[in-house]
């Protein structure tokens, strides 16, 4: 199957700091990327949908100031977290469609904002 | 009511048995149905795609999809510890490309 890979895994960051997390489709080009952000013991909730070349489109309540997306290639999809909060620790996860109907995700990204 | 529901357990059956995982949907219009295994601080991994009606097997794993009833079903056979993971259902309709449904996923124990 089709493999995206994000990175990094886990990430420790400081209160007020931004972090990036990366998500990258190595065997096929995403012209969409989409991030999640999942709680313990609780399903996928979907943040944004990464466009390559424009702007990402947020999901209601999903303050796009706090999670900056850009999508500069084909197979290249950023999210960085500004100003990380404790609030913001959580595991985020992104996924990309190679064609088809079948949406492929990556591993995940454990933040922790201390 | 949600697109997709699905059972968050937690189901917990012995090693060996026979597990079955469902989800129903309420719009007719999804044609493509996915079943996802995630283990605990993973992403969800892809186990069966089907396309429309009927069923699919690969391995221990059945996919059945009964688009009269909107009901998608997982079996898994000779049920294994390492089976143990929480189980999304997806599902998408045919022509709108990036919109993808999922159940809540439903969190599977194995017992050894």
């Amino acid at each position: 199957g089709a493999v995206v890979s994000q990175h990094p895994s886990r990430v420790i960051c400081k209160s007020g700091t931004s972090v990036k997390i990366e998500c990258r489709s190595l065997d096929f080009q995403a012209t969409t990327m989409f991030w999640y952000r999942q709680f313990p013991k609780q399903s996928l909730m979907l943040m944004a949908t990464s466009n390559e070349g424009s702007k990402a489109t947020y999901e209601q309540g999903v303050e796009k100031d706090k999670f900056l997306i850009n999508h500069a290639s084909l197979t290249l999809s950023t999210l960085t977290v500004t100003s990380a909060h404790p609030e913001d620790s959580s595991f985020y996860i992104c996924s990309a469609i190679p064609q088809g109907h079948t949406i492929y995700f990556g591993e995940g990204s454990w933040l922790t904002v201390v | 009511q949600k697109e997709v529901e699905q059972d968050p357990g937690p189901l917990s059956v012995p090693e060996g048995a026979i597990v079955s995982l469902n989800c129903t949907y309420s719009n007719s219009a999804f044609q493509y149905f996915m079943w996802y295994r995630q283990y605990s601080r993973k992403g969800p991994e892809l186990l069966m795609y089907t396309y429309s009606s009927g069923n699919k097997e690969d391995g221990r794993f059945t996919a059945q999809v009964d688009k009269s009833s909107k009901y998608i079903s997982l079996f898994i056979r000779d049920s294994q510890p390492s089976d143990s993971a929480t189980y999304l259902c997806a599902m998408s309709e045919a022509d709108t490309g990036n919109q993808f449904y999922f159940g809540t996923g439903t969190s599977l124990t194995v017992i050894p």
